[in-house]
């Protein structure tokens, strides 16, 4: 069965401070990975989406990026935070058109 | 733009009752339409979802209807418990590819004991 991390679960960084952001998946191959954002009783932002190792497409300009070094592993990451990047950041990866979530990384930025 | 309206925002049910959430779309890539279920601090779940074949599909106490000319699907949640408390999103495939899924804004449901 296909299961899929996220790691931290919940992360605190001052504004300007470095991110990084890890999700791995197993039990599958050659996936599509996401990145959504969720603002606190919001809905999901999709930021990034990955076809393949190094093929990564932006949804949102913003201060974020994400990269994709192995076929399972979809990192997002920051140079410098700001209070808007707060949220609830979620990790997807998807066989044709169903989509199953990771257990997500809270990220408050102070 | 494509998207997806979804209906309402929050709904209050007592236990036992019938929950129904709705959703219309615009233009997919396909015709396949999910549900996910999300409880608070965790991730969304895929509850269910539903392929151009059928109009209705149902898994235990919930039912997926879809009217194609319409372009609308709704989520019908029977004999409603208090477990059930939690956000439900719809999504459509997005025709943007690389199987994008365009989700809904979320209906907070709340089943009152």
């Amino acid at each position: 069965s296909q299961t899929i991390h996220q790691w931290p679960a919940t992360l605190v960084q001052p504004v300007g401070s470095p991110l990084s952001l890890e999700c791995t998946v197993e039990g599958t191959s050659n996936p599509n990975l996401y990145w959504y954002r969720q603002a606190a009783g919001r809905g999901l932002q999709l930021l990034f989406y990955s076809v393949g190792i190094g093929q990564i497409s932006s949804e949102v300009p913003q201060n974020l990026s994400a990269s994709r070094p192995q076929d399972r592993q979809f990192i997002l990451s920051s140079k410098k935070l700001l209070l808007s990047d707060s949220g609830f950041y979620l990790c997807a990866w998807s066989r044709r058109y169903e989509q199953y979530f990771g257990p997500g990384t809270r990220l408050t930025v102070t | 733009q494509q998207q997806v309206k979804q209906s309402p925002q929050s709904l209050i049910v007592q236990k036992g009752g019938i929950s129904i959430i709705n959703c219309a779309y615009e233009n997919t890539a396909f015709d396949y339409f999910p549900w996910y279920q999300q409880f608070p601090g965790k991730g969304p779940a895929l509850l269910i979802a539903i392929r151009p074949d059928v109009s209705e599909k149902k898994e235990g106490r919930f039912t997926i209807s879809f009217n194609k000319s319409a372009k609308q699907f709704s989520l019908h949640i029977m004999d409603s418990q208090p477990g059930d408390s939690a956000t439900y999103f719809c999504a459509a495939p997005r025709e943007t590819g690389a199987n994008n899924l365009f989700f809904g804004t979320g209906t907070r449901l709340t089943v009152i004991p």
